[in-house]
Formats: structure tokens, sequence, C-alpha cells
């Protein structure tokens, strides 16, 4: 039982390019969220889904996207990354709204 | 416009002695709140929660006290270890429209050997 996981750990980008940040949990979560966490800002809410197939904006979403082809999964996207996206992105994931998150690792990206 | 503030960025406690870690918030439709506590290079790990409709709630050595007309909530650690050292994370939910969880921005702390 691994929890979450994000996939990578560690990223370097130039401005301009793209990626896609993998997030996967095994304990049959329907809640799946993206953060990111900045000094002194705490986390803020990127993207969820409240379900397979189901994806929602949260507070910083602009630069996103994200996909939600599998239950387990969860991707975010980002198409031409900026070096304002540089961050630890944390993925969650819980069981229903109302139920306690379960964060991953985090994925520190750089992009200069 | 910080919904959930932590306004203490840092906190350094002797070992034994109680960590009163503070946390305010300003919407009055929150009626969740959690306390998360995160090391470095790792996730946040849930610790604690409270419900709006109670004003205390206990598990070991970590309490968390709500008081909902000063919209303020605070966790004590009783008593501080040096494994407490990490950055504190509350948390709250509001039911009005969807499930969303706002964080605040940390307080680390630092417990003294």
């Amino acid at each position: 039982n691994a929890g979450v996981t994000q996939t990578p750990k560690f990223r370097v980008l130039k401005t301009g390019q793209s990626m896609t940040l993998l997030c996967a949990q095994d304990m049959n979560h329907e809640y799946m969220y993206w953060y990111r966490q900045d000094p002194g800002m705490g986390l803020r809410l990127i993207h969820y889904s409240v379900g397979e197939g189901t994806t929602a904006k949260g507070e910083v979403p602009d630069g996103y996207n994200v996909s939600r082809l599998k239950k387990q999964n969860f991707l975010l996207g980002l198409e031409s990354a900026a070096p304002s996206q540089t961050s630890v992105y944390f993925c969650a994931s819980s069981y229903s709204g109302v139920q306690t998150q379960y964060f991953g690792p985090g994925t520190r990206l750089l992009v200069l | 416009d910080q919904q959930v503030k932590q306004n203490s960025p840092s906190l350094s406690v002797q070992e034994g002695r109680i960590s009163i870690l503070n946390c305010d918030y300003t919407n009055s439709m929150f009626d969740y709140f959690l306390w998360y506590k995160k090391y470095p290079a790792e996730g946040p790990t849930f610790l604690i929660s409270i419900s709006s409709i109670k004003d205390k709630n206990e598990d070991g050595r970590f309490t968390v006290f709500l008081n909902k007309s000063a919209k303020h909530l605070s966790l004590h650690i009783v008593p501080s270890q040096p494994g407490d050292s990490a950055v504190y994370f509350c948390a709250a939910r509001s039911t009005s429209g969807t499930y969303k969880y706002i964080f605040g921005t940390g307080t680390r702390l630092k417990v003294l050997a």
C-alpha cells in the first residue's frame, strides 16, 4: 500500500517547455487534488477532481491543465512553463470531500 | 485575501514545555478545521481535526481548541518533543459550494533539546 505517489520528484524546465506531473493513489479515493506550495503562501489549490472523468478549477488554475482518465491517477500538465511556476507541487487524495486528505511527497519544479 | 492566517512564521520551544500554534480565519462558513504537520522533503500529514460544533478535541499530546466567536483556533502540544519540529499548517473547509480546504501559510516549530 504505497498511498499517494508523485512522479517525478524533481525537474528542471526551460521557459516554454511542457511537462506532465503524475499522481497515483492506491486507496480507491474518489477525490484528488493538486496544490502548489510557495514560500509565505501556504498550500494553494490548483485543480481538483471529484471522481473519474471530472475536473474543476481551484484557486490558482491559470497555466495548468489536468486530467483524470483513471480513478487512481490525476495528471497535472504545464503546456508552456513560466518561471512563476517554479514551486513545490503536492498531490492529495481523499475518500470524499469531507474526509481527511492524504498527501504525496511532492514534486519540486524549477523553471529557468 | 487570506481567509486562513497563521501570523507566526516560526516558534521555538524548549523540550518538555508546551507549544501553542495559532490560526485565525475570516470566513464564518468554515465548519471543519484541521492541522497538518510537514517535515522537509515530505508531504503534509494529517495531525488532528475539529468540527465547528465542538470547542476542543484531544489526541494524546495534541489538543486543538476552537473559539468560533473569535474565529480562532490553536494547537497545543504538551509536552513538546524534538521530533515535533516541523512546519504546521492549519486548514479550514467551507460547506458552501464545494468541499475545498483553505490552508494557512504555516508555522515552523523548532523544539530545542
